[in-house]
């Protein structure tokens, strides 16, 4: 099993819907997890850290499943500007994973 | 204000080549790390410095010398360049390398393309 898996996408959705997906993670002991946005051509970008208990910024809902093992990522009301690929990244013990990405495309 | 820089931008060889990228950060971090970005966009960690210390040295080869004059800087070199080398090297650094999520968020330069012919 990968340590990290994504469903690649792409995830082709309509202006204004919610999107989620998630990523699994096979370390039980990763400590921090994170959500990271990419644009095509550009640097991995922080979207938000995951805290244990779920956590929410604007549109934004990020949740940690330690049971399952999995984070998961919500965007409620998509913009164009969403169009991007999301990255998932573990920490634990000098283990820095990333997956490998969801591309989401918001279409008009 | 650019918070980590990387030069060059873009970098086209020959094989066998040898080429260095640098890296500077004005966060103040204590931590910085390289990474390469292949074709299919997963993200290895190759090399993390804290306070110019190697502190994380994945499997690569030894063509890749990472070299940290002070902690706002880390430079990469890579020998005899290979076809394989062709990526985009990422350069990012966090307040530390564990601590907590805070301590923990890296911030990315904008990349170097090499391209190897």
């Amino acid at each position: 099993r990968k340590e990290v898996e994504q469903d690649p996408g792409p995830f082709n959705v309509p202006e204004g819907a919610t999107v989620a997906f998630n990523c699994t993670y096979s370390n039980s002991a990763s400590q921090s997890f994170f959500w990271y946005r990419q644009d095509c051509r550009k640097e991995p970008k922080l979207l938000m850290s995951v805290y244990s208990s779920g956590n929410e910024d604007g549109r934004f809902t990020a949740q940690l499943n330690r049971a399952s093992q999995y984070i998961s990522l919500l965007i409620r009301d998509s913009k164009l500007s969403d169009s991007a690929t999301y990255l998932c990244y573990l920490y634990s013990n000098y283990q820095l994973i990333w997956g490998a990405g969801t591309k989401l495309i918001i279409k008009p | 204000d650019t918070a980590v820089s990387q030069t060059p931008k873009y970098l086209v060889t020959q094989m066998g080549n040898d080429k260095s990228i640098k890296c500077e950060q004005n966060l103040g971090h204590d931590t910085m790390y390289w990474y390469k970005q292949d074709s299919k966009k997963f993200l290895k960690i190759m090399f993390s410095y804290n306070n110019k210390e190697l502190i994380i040295n994945e499997t690569v080869p030894n063509r890749f010398s990472p070299k940290s004059p002070d902690k706002a800087h880390l430079n990469l070199h890579i020998n005899s360049l290979e076809l394989g080398d062709s990526a985009v090297y990422f350069c990012a650094s966090s307040p530390r390398l564990a601590g907590g999520s805070e301590q923990e968020t890296q911030y990315f330069g904008p990349g170097t393309r090499l391209l190897v012919l």
